[in-house]
């Protein structure tokens, strides 16, 4: 969406190792969420945050209001990773969904 | 975790009739959405609900309706499908207006 620029929109990673994925926001955001969604189309909750950094075993991610971003790191990518990773952003009296960015982990 | 169900799964349609997407939850969370996800891209905003029949138009609300009586139960209606409304429909849910939200499994409809 216009308010939510994220970023790469594909990327490939071999089992094991790591990246970032990344949400700009062009407007001051409350809040923002991170999503995957598998293969079999279910969008899964990963991370909900008004500020501050988040870490649930292999993924971390950190929301930036001041500086309008949000990054989602991914480490020892498994192949299970694999789908596609969307931020929302809560503005206030919206939520702004970005375009995805479509993850492959290969052997 | 809260649990949001959606009927049916897949529906297959012809241009013209009628169609009726159903979305509930079992926490009485106020508010709700209705999105559509169409291929390779993010999700699109078509109704959203604070409480009973208290709804507000998203960003594409043009071709659907939506009808809110139990705080349990969102609907999403199409009078004559359109081809073009060929789609993943979700429904949402949050903790409070504009919080957490949390999606159910979709619903697949073709439009033929």
């Amino acid at each position: 969406g216009d308010q939510v620029e994220q970023s790469p929109s594909a990327l490939s990673l071999h089992e094991g190792t790591g990246s970032a994925l990344r949400c700009n926001f062009t407007t001051t955001m409350r809040a923002v969420q991170w999503f995957q969604q598998n293969s079999r189309g279910s969008l899964i909750n990963l991370f909900y945050l008004a500020s501050g950094t988040k870490e649930n075993g292999r993924l971390k991610s950190t929301f930036n209001s001041k500086e309008s971003y949000s990054t989602l790191h991914i480490r020892d990518a498994q192949l299970e990773d694999s789908g596609t990773y969307f931020c929302a952003a809560e503005a206030e009296n919206r939520i702004f969904f970005g375009d995805g960015t479509q993850l492959v982990v290969k052997p | 975790d809260m649990k949001v169900t959606q009927m049916p799964r897949y529906l297959i349609k012809r241009m013209g009739e009628n169609v009726l997407l159903e979305c509930g939850q079992d926490m009485s969370h106020e508010t709700m959405y209705w999105y559509r996800q169409d291929p390779g891209l993010g999700l699109q905003l078509i109704y959203i609900s604070y409480d009973v029949d208290s709804n507000s138009e998203g960003d594409i609300p043009k071709g659907y309706r939506v009808s809110r009586k139990k705080r349990e139960h969102f609907s999403l209606i199409l009078d004559s499908a359109k081809t073009n409304q060929t789609s993943v429909y979700f429904c949402a849910i949050d903790r409070g207006r504009h919080a957490e939200q949390f999606f159910g499994p979709g619903t697949r409809l073709t439009v033929l």
